[in-house]
């Protein structure tokens, strides 16, 4: 596979499930992100890691809980979701961190509605 | 605090027509990155182009064109002869040069594009 990949491109889950969110890039690159997107609000960036280290956070709910095993995988684990929580998560990747100037390469995201 | 304003919010043109798609930024940064990104109805965000602020020419990559005017603060993207393909929403991007640090992407809202037979 090539670009970034996430799973599961859909997920409906309840208020007290627990679930977790996949993302793998196939790009060599050392820096991913979490973004969410909601209906008519811009996106927002939610985590960043580089070389595996978390390196922002932007004042995301404890029930977001990222975690980076390594350069290629990120995960969102998910728990006491709230509705408004719903929305499409879309993970990017980036060849470094370094400057501003590295495009972010995004996959298709994951829908998911909390119920 | 770096912002981007995308104010048109839908777009609908009839194929073959030209279209332009306006973006607004504001930074305090002498050197800034400015993005386009297409996201068709699959989802995921297609990088179209980065432009840095110290290069003000123009580009145009076959239907797809650029005009940036740093004197506006403007970086407008115009499609020529439109396609029902190009029908997607359309984010314009900000990001300040951090150097050792994050590259932060500033999001506008993004315009919705929608081209009719």
């Amino acid at each position: 596979e090539t670009g970034v990949t996430q799973t599961p491109r859909h997920l409906v889950m309840g208020m007290t499930n627990k679930k977790s969110l996949k993302c793998e890039q196939h790009l060599g690159h050392n820096a991913m992100y979490w973004y969410k997107q909601s209906a008519k609000k811009p996106l927002e960036l939610m985590f960043v890691y580089s070389l595996e280290e978390r390196v922002e956070n932007n004042s995301v709910p404890s029930r977001f809980s990222p975690e980076c095993p390594n350069s290629s995988h990120l995960f969102l684990h998910l728990h006491t979701l709230q509705p408004e929580d719903s929305a499409l998560y879309l993970c990017a990747s980036s060849r470094e961190l370094a400057g501003g100037y590295n495009e972010q390469f995004f996959g298709p995201g994951t829908r998911l509605t909390v119920l | 605090a770096q912002k981007v304003t995308q104010a048109q919010t839908e777009i609908s043109v009839v194929e073959k027509e030209d279209v332009t798609l306006d973006c607004v930024y504001e930074t305090r940064d002498t050197t800034y990155y400015l993005f386009w990104y297409k996201q068709p109805p699959s989802g995921e965000l297609v990088f179209l182009i980065r432009r840095n602020s110290f290069d003000e020419q123009n580009e145009i990559s076959g239907r797809y064109s650029w005009n940036f005017q740093k004197s506006t603060s403007s970086f407008n993207f115009t499609i020529t002869a439109s396609q029902v393909v190009d029908s997607a929403v359309y984010f314009c991007a900000l990001s300040e040069e951090r150097p050792g640090a994050n590259s932060k992407l500033t999001f506008g809202k993004g315009i919705t594009l929608s081209v009719r037979p």
